[in-house]
Parts: structure tokens; C-alpha cells; sequence
């Protein structure tokens, strides 16, 4: 099954500086790789997804990347918040099935 | 326009004992997932409901079963509950297997 892996698992940038956070899965027929962030005690809400056919998107300050022959996508968090502080997940669906597989997380810490 | 809802939101059984946990998916959507998120990890598939039916399962045993109703409600039950079930469930709706899924705040089991 499919497999993916996230880095950092704890992230600290200082207000205003970017983050980054990389994901690489396993199974090559993985067409679907959205992006959650979950704040303490809430739910995990989708902030961006990508599809298999784009290369990158952007949402404001969030950005995906995605490259299919290595396998890996990345979020990217520009301008970054203390409100931007949580724990992201990446994910990734193989077009032969329909579970989210996700990543262990990282969590994000801005500091004013 | 409710969002996906899920209840109980805590609960305490003794091991051994049977639990069932209940969502009502986002309105629209067709599709409910049940994940169970352990404390720092992401959430791992448990199965997928569609049209009242098991659609995909994931890696959990046979203790772990569900039902969709004509309403595209649902339910997970767990039998012969175990220490290590105590985590965060989490019911995810969608409309199809594919779209972007919709969590609920999930229903937090302890098993003592």
C-alpha cells in the first residue's frame, strides 16, 4: 500500500520568515495529495490540495508542490503567522483506491 | 449549512466492552470515512462507506465494523475493546471517493 513520509516532524520559524514541509510517497499511481492543518483539540481542515496533473498551486500565502517523478510534494507557507501555528498533514491517494494515506505530521511553531 | 457532525464527543469504556460511535455527513455529500488518529500520528484509514456498502478497508481487524444508512449517515462499532483503541475517531464525508474529504471534530474514545 501506499506509504508517505514527512519532514520535519517540528518546525519553528520566526514571524514573517517561510516554512516548508516535504512529503514523498510510495505508490505511483497517486493522483491526489491535499494538505490539512490541524489546530490543538480541533479538527484536521483542508487547506490545499493538488491533483496529479498540475505541477504547483497557490492559495495566498500556501503553495503546493509536486513532482512525480521523484515521488514528493511540498507545502510552502510564506509570510508566515503566529495563527499559522499547528500541525500540517500531508496525504496522498492512489488512483486504484480511496483511503487518504497521511504523513506522521509536522508540527509548526511561529514565534512573534 | 451543518458541517459534519459526530457524537458522542468523549466517552469511557472498560476493556472489552463494545462502543458505537455515530456521524452525520456534511449535507450533500454521499460518502463517509472513518479514521482513528492515535496522539501524534496522523489519521490511519479505517474503512470507506458508499451507497450502504464497505467500499475499502484498511490495515484494522475485524472487531472494527460499520454501517451506512439510506440517509448516508453512519456508524463504527468496535467489539472487544483493547487498551490500545483509545484515540481520536474521526468520521470524514465526501461526495464520491475522491473529492476533497470534510472531517468532523471527532469522537474521543478512552478504553481503561
Amino acid at each position: 500500500g501506499e506509504n508517505v513520509e514527512q519532514h520535519p516532524s517540528t518546525l519553528s520559524v520566526q514571524e514573517g520568515d517561510s516554512a516548508v514541509i516535504k512529503c514523498t510517497y510510495s505508490d505511483s499511481a497517486s493522483n491526489y495529495f491535499p494538505w490539512y492543518k490541524q489546530e490543538l483539540g480541533k479538527r484536521p481542515q483542508l487547506i490545499i490540495d493538488i491533483r496529479s496533473n498540475v505541477g504547483e498551486k497557490k492559495d495566498q500565502r500556501i503553495a503546493v508542490t509536486l513532482n512525480k517523478t521523484a515521488k514528493h510534494f511540498s507545502l510552502h507557507i510564506t509570510e508566515t503567522q503566529p495563527e499559522d501555528s499547528a500541525v500540517y498533514f500531508c496525504a496522498a491517494v492512489s488512483n486504484s483506491g480511496y483511503a487518504l494515506n497521511f504523513g506522521k505530521g509536522t508540527s509548526l511553531l511561529v514565534t512573534p | 449549512d451543518a458541517g459534519v457532525t459526530q457524537s458522542p464527543t468523549h466517552l469511557i469504556k472498560t476493556r472489552g466492552q463494545q462502543v458505537t460511535l455515530r456521524c452525520s455527513p456534511k449535507s450533500g455529500h454521499d460518502t463517509v470515512s472513518w479514521y482513528q488518529q492515535a496522539l501524534g500520528q496522523g489519521p490511519q484509514f479505517i474503512f470507506q462507506y458508499y451507497e450502504e456498502e464497505e467500499r475499502q478497508r484498511g490495515n484494522f481487524p475485524d472487531r472494527f465494523s460499520g454501517h451506512q444508512f439510506p440517509n448516508y449517515s453512519s456508524e463504527l462499532n468496535v467489539n472487544a475493546l483493547l487498551l490500545g483503541d483509545s484515540a481520536l475517531y474521526l468520521c470524514a464525508s465526501s461526495f464520491g471517493g475522491n473529492s476533497p474529504l470534510h472531517f468532523g471534530n471527532g469522537t474521543r474514545l478512552t478504553v481503561t
